[in-house]
């Protein structure tokens, strides 16, 4: 079955540690791609995204992420976090054969230890 | 009120009650989804609206209805639950349409539902 994967479940880093989080898709085509966070007790908020071009983007707080099509791989990476990141983070795949559909990735539990 | 909110944020029901939950877009957007978000698991995909028009039902039960009346307003009628249906749901918002660039959507809260 076609899925979005995040391998790591839950992460537990110190300040100012550098920070990798896995997410690879299964769908063809051309697709969008999407990182999402969720703090504790907020609602899910747009971290950045891919349409085209560049496939190193950069969003909010000093996430980025690099889509690797080759590898079907949409790795979202942090230079040194803090402890402000502690938040589970989504990864979601829109693919534009069904562009109604959205498909999400399972979270990955971040804790920053201050 | 801005963005997209959601109403009741907790709402505890047995398993014969009928209620409602209820969405707001204050986006002027013309695409409105609902999720189902449990522990553990990737976000399920339950309906979408383009423009009022039901597009996508990924094999909901007919246990939750969903309603758009408008394109700013979503509701999903609840009847008959089991206790699995316990979960966090979340209601989206996008700009649908080329290019592909406006489909980011935009959540709300989320109605933190326990079913008895």
């Amino acid at each position: 079955a076609q899925s979005v994967s995040q391998h790591n479940h839950h992460v537990i880093l110190s300040e100012a540690a550098s920070l990798e989080l896995g997410c690879n898709y299964s769908y063809g085509g051309t697709v969008n791609l999407f990182w999402y966070v969720q703090y504790p007790g907020q609602h899910l908020q747009l971290l950045l995204k891919y349409f085209s071009g560049d496939p190193l983007v950069k969003g909010i707080k000093g996430f980025e992420a690099e889509f690797i099509k080759s590898k079907f791989s949409f790795n979202l990476r942090k230079p040194s976090v803090q402890w402000s990141d502690t938040a589970e983070y989504f990864c979601a795949v829109n693919p534009l054969y069904n562009f109604n559909k959205f498909y999400f990735g399972s979270g990955t539990k971040l804790n920053v230890k201050p | 009120e801005t963005g997209v909110t959601q109403t009741p944020r907790h709402l505890v029901m047995g398993m014969t009650n009928k209620k409602s939950l209820k969405c707001e877009q204050h986006l002027g957007h013309n695409a409105m989804y609902w999720y189902k978000q449990s522990a553990k698991k990737p976000l399920e995909l339950m309906f979408v609206y383009n423009f009022k028009e039901q597009t996508e039902n990924n094999s909901v039960p007919s246990r939750f209805s969903p309603e758009c009346p408008n394109s700013s307003h979503l509701f999903l009628h609840l009847h008959t639950l089991q206790p699995e249906d316990s979960a966090l749901y979340l209601c989206a918002s996008s700009q649908w349409g080329l290019p592909s660039s406006y489909n980011e959507q935009f959540f709300g809260p989320g109605t933190r539902l326990t079913v008895l």
